[in-house]
């Protein structure tokens, strides 16, 4: 699969704050999807973006895709304890739908 | 989205044996993916399971070590053949559906 670089690897942050972290690849992707995983739990997808450019939100998440298409943020505003999890970038190119993911951002935050 | 259920949601097996994990889906969809997620680590496809037709693996993966069945549209298993302890990890099936992929919630294999 394709590498994808995901920053930053961690971090830690206190209640209330805004967060953002992002990853880059070296090939042009179709489709990038960010996902929160759980202690013990699969990926939850957050948002899904599928155009370059686009700037889409869900609740206090917002993450565009990037112009060149090898790239794509995640910005958390107002974060509270419950974001607490890792948070997985993925790409999916033209030849086929394989998924490549990033190697996440674990977040942790305090009250 | 989709509901996703996978059976076992974790087990210790011993070295050389075999285990054989379930997916069920509560909606008929053409692909299903199966991922490994090693300690601490991402995702990493292992194969793709089409119903009738021959499941497609990934580089570093193959069939006689995770054979896998799509016996329909709703149902895929796979199985961990003659496990060493470099296989615990979860394991993760997911499926397209609509503006996105989904994934169950894991099946956390321990080796000893």
């Amino acid at each position: 699969g394709q590498q994808l670089n995901q920053s930053p690897q961690s971090m830690f942050i206190q209640e209330g704050e805004d967060v953002s972290m992002n990853c880059t690849s070296s090939s042009i992707f179709n489709t990038w999807l960010w996902y929160k995983q759980d202690p013990g739990e699969g990926p939850v997808l957050l948002i899904a973006l599928y155009k370059a450019g686009e700037l889409t939100s869900n609740g206090r998440l917002t993450a565009q895709f990037g112009i060149t298409r090898k790239d794509s943020f995640l910005n958390i505003s107002a974060s509270i304890p419950s974001d607490v999890g890792i948070y997985f970038c993925a790409g999916q190119g033209g030849s086929g739908y394989a998924l490549n993911f990033g190697k996440g951002t674990s977040l942790l935050v305090t009250p | 989205s989709a509901v996703i259920s996978q059976k076992p949601s974790r087990d210790i097996c011993q070295r050389g044996t075999s285990l054989t994990i379930q997916c069920q889906v509560d909606s008929q969809v053409t692909m299903m993916f199966w991922y490994r997620q090693q300690p601490g680590q991402s995702l990493t496809l292992i194969a793709t399971a089409n119903q009738g037709s021959e499941a497609t693996y990934e580089s570093g993966f193959v069939i006689d070590k995770f054979p896998i069945s799509r016996p329909n549209l709703t149902f895929s298993t796979l199985t961990v053949s003659n496990m060493s302890p470099e296989d615990s990890s979860i394991y993760l099936c997911s499926v397209p559906l609509g503006q996105g992929e989904y994934f169950g919630p894991g099946t956390r294999l321990t080796v000893t």
